[in-house]
């Protein structure tokens, strides 16, 4: 069964700090995606890694996908209150089926 | 473009009423799921169609839940009867069939079963 874990569970900063939020799985995916939802709504899709190694920079997160495509990393820079909301990573499991981690629930203090 | 239109937004039954809950997907999209969303245990996938056919329901929890794709614009999830277990988020997301498995979500219907 493939599994995607990401951590940590919770993160509270303050405003300008910078962060790194990780998704790991032993198992190997064809794309990671990695999703925002801010209460009451649904998940957002913020951006879509394909090849192993690859970098992606929105605004200011940064988005890596591991050589092995097994693993995902999420850097902001300096965060801000915005910013606040459950980071959710999803892997191509094969055929039509997401797997999704847990989710990082980020709180950004102003 | 309208994104995923889901209604109703919040629902409030009784233990053992039906409960019908409504989803539109993205035009031109021929993939939609079905997710329950709780604290305890994050996003799960119930049902998943493809081109209005069910590909896999392995997901729903029970024979008291039931889904529907009659078109390519509407699909409809079931609950009878609805017990306060059923209490959650539920997401309607839908996707290009040849995508990378991106799924754009509704806004989801918050279900309360008292």
């Amino acid at each position: 069964t493939q599994l995607l874990e990401q951590s940590p569970q919770f993160l509270s900063i303050q405003e300008g700090e910078n962060l790194t939020v990780y998704c790991n799985s032993s198992s190997v995916f064809s794309s990671l995606q990695w999703y925002r939802q801010e209460p009451g709504e649904g998940p957002v899709l913020l951006v879509t890694v394909v090849t192993g190694g690859e970098v992606k920079k929105l605004k200011r997160l940064t988005f890596q996908f591991g050589d092995a495509r097994k693993d995902s990393s999420l850097h902001i820079t300096a965060a801000q209150p915005g910013d606040t909301g459950l980071y959710l990573c999803a892997g191509g499991a094969g055929g039509f089926k997401t797997i999704f981690g847990a989710g990082t629930r980020l709180f950004v203090k102003a | 473009d309208a994104g995923v239109i889901q209604s109703p937004r919040h629902e409030v039954t009784e233990m053992g009423q039906e409960v019908t809950l409504r989803c539109k997907p993205i035009s031109g999209h021929n993939s939609l799921f079905w997710y329950r969303q709780t604290m305890m245990r994050g996003l799960e996938l119930l049902i998943y169609f493809n081109n209005n056919v069910p590909i896999d329901d392995s997901g729903m929890p029970e024979d008291r839940f039931s889904a529907k794709m009659p078109n390519a614009s509407f699909s409809t999830l079931k609950i009878q009867p609805s017990e306060p277990r059923d209490s959650a988020v539920y997401f309607c997301a839908s996707r290009l069939g040849q995508g990378p498995y991106e799924q754009y979500f509704g806004p989801g219907t918050r279900l309360t079963v008292t």
